[in-house]
């Protein structure tokens, strides 16, 4: 079975703060993809990234940095100096090589950055 | 170049009802998967369109259909509408299978089932 969980429902942090979202997947597949989604208020999922397995390079887009760690099957995602422009749900999600197109998403993170 | 396009944005049905739903992929992409969510659920995978053929299905009842036409859009209906049906159905287009590149969202269609 796959899984993505997200523990953190919700978080709340002052401007310009650091923030970290966990993810956490179970998969029995060798080959997999792990992506960050955000949805703003909007509607629409985001693109954020792309990691496959058998890359463990963590990856820095500005003030995005992305943490993979297959020995705790975890990818997690940190905001360096949020923004109010952050605020947003964001969602971890996996897709096993065996599930086909099947994107599994984790329950989402919703994230108040407050002024 | 324009985004993923759904329509309607917003619609309400009454029970037993049905309805059909629309999506205009990004120019250029040949699959599109459609999405159900909920606060209850989250995001479920409902299924995948490629090439005209359905290429994957979630765990949804057959009174969740889809198509995709020759031009690559989709629709996806749900027939007999019961108000647990009642959600954002959100659309995603990429260039080639769903299952390595990233996916592009359309903002959704909510449906409110009454």
């Amino acid at each position: 079975a796959q899984k993505v969980t997200q523990a953190q429902t919700e978080i709340s942090v002052v401007e310009k703060e650091d923030v970290t979202l966990d993810c956490v997947y179970e998969t029995r597949d060798t080959t997999y993809y792990l992506f960050w989604y955000k949805q703003p208020p909007s509607g629409e999922l985001v693109f954020l990234i792309r990691r496959n397995s058998f890359d463990e390079q963590n990856e820095i887009s500005g003030r995005y940095s992305w943490n993979f760690q297959k020995s705790t099957s975890s990818f997690n995602f940190t905001i360096t100096a949020s923004q109010v422009v952050d605020s947003a749900v964001y969602f971890c999600a996996l897709r096993g090589y065996s599930s086909a197109s099947k994107i599994i998403f984790g329950s989402g993170t919703r994230l108040s950055i407050r002024p | 170049k324009a985004g993923v396009t759904q329509t309607p944005r917003y619609l309400i049905k009454t029970r037993g009802q049905q309805v059909t739903l629309s999506c205009s992929p990004i120019s250029g992409h040949r699959s599109v998967s459609w999405y159900q969510q909920t606060p209850g659920q989250g995001l479920q995978f409902l299924f995948e369109y490629f090439s005209e053929t359905q290429r994957n299905k979630g765990n949804f009842p057959g009174r969740f259909s889809g198509r995709q036409f020759s031009n690559s859009r989709s629709e996806m209906n749900v027939s007999t509408l019961e108000l647990g049906d009642s959600a954002l159905y959100l659309c995603a287009s990429s260039k080639d299978r769903a299952n390595t590149g990233e996916l592009f969202f359309g903002e959704g269609s909510r449906l409110t089932v009454l």
